[in-house]
């Protein structure tokens, strides 16, 4: 099956620092999503951002599809950002299941 | 309605019994999916579905699994005889269905298996 790596595993920033995560696929995707995950265990959906670039506030997303990655960048960083972020993909030619890579653990601390 | 529902939030249950987790999809969402997260793991998916019908259902562990979806609405998530590895936060999402839509998840139900 398809191989979904994130890095890093874990990230600690100070508040009001930039950070960039990183999702490695093996595979063809025709979907690619981020979600942040909150120390609570709620499930946020960020982008669903199978190529191109979008933006969201202090947020933004890449994906290159032909170079299997994507990128979530974080700026201006706050406590609220804690949590683990996850990269999930769907294989081309499938429309079933999205599935996710093993996450970032990011510590926003003051 | 304007989220996805699970219902219990919180199911602790004794070795060898049955429990039933429901999920309340987004109105409209034609794909509804179940996924299982174990402490600390990432999510593991279980079973999709279209409409009433489960074209996916290759992540479900064994046979003492089964999911049901009826109406094209609510679906039901059976684990018979549990054992204490079922013990897990079981996740439901919703979407529009096909490619192209993002997935809406649920807040989960946490299940105890003592």
């Amino acid at each position: 099956g398809i191989q979904v790596e994130q890095s890093p595993p874990d990230l600690i920033l100070q508040e009001g620092a930039n950070s960039t995560l990183r999702c490695n696929f093996s595979d063809s995707v025709n979907n690619l999503q981020w979600f942040h995950q909150n120390p609570w265990g709620q499930l946020i959906n960020l982008f669903y951002i199978p190529s191109g670039t979008k933006q969201n506030g202090r947020l933004s997303a890449t994906t290159v599809a032909t170079e299997r990655y994507s990128l979530l960048y974080i700026s201006s960083s706050q406590t609220t950002d804690s949590g683990v972020y996850f990269c999930a993909v769907e294989l081309t030619g499938t429309a079933s299941k999205l599935t996710f890579g093993t996450g970032t653990r990011l510590q926003v601390t003051l | 309605g304007a989220g996805v529902s699970q219902s219990p939030s919180n199911k602790v249950t004794e070795k060898g019994k049955d429990v039933e987790l429901r999920c309340d999809p987004i109105s409209g969402h034609t794909a509804l999916y179940w996924y299982r997260q174990s402490l600390g793991q990432g999510l593991e998916f279980l079973i999709y579905f279209q409409g009433n019908s489960a074209p996916d259902k290759s992540g479900l562990p064994s046979d003492r699994f089964s999911a049901e979806r009826t109406g094209g609405s609510v679906s039901t998530l059976t684990i018979q005889r549990t054992q204490q590895e079922d013990s897990a936060v079981y996740l439901c999402a919703s979407s529009l269905g096909g490619t192209g839509f993002g997935y809406t998840f649920g807040s989960g139900t946490r299940l105890t298996v003592v």
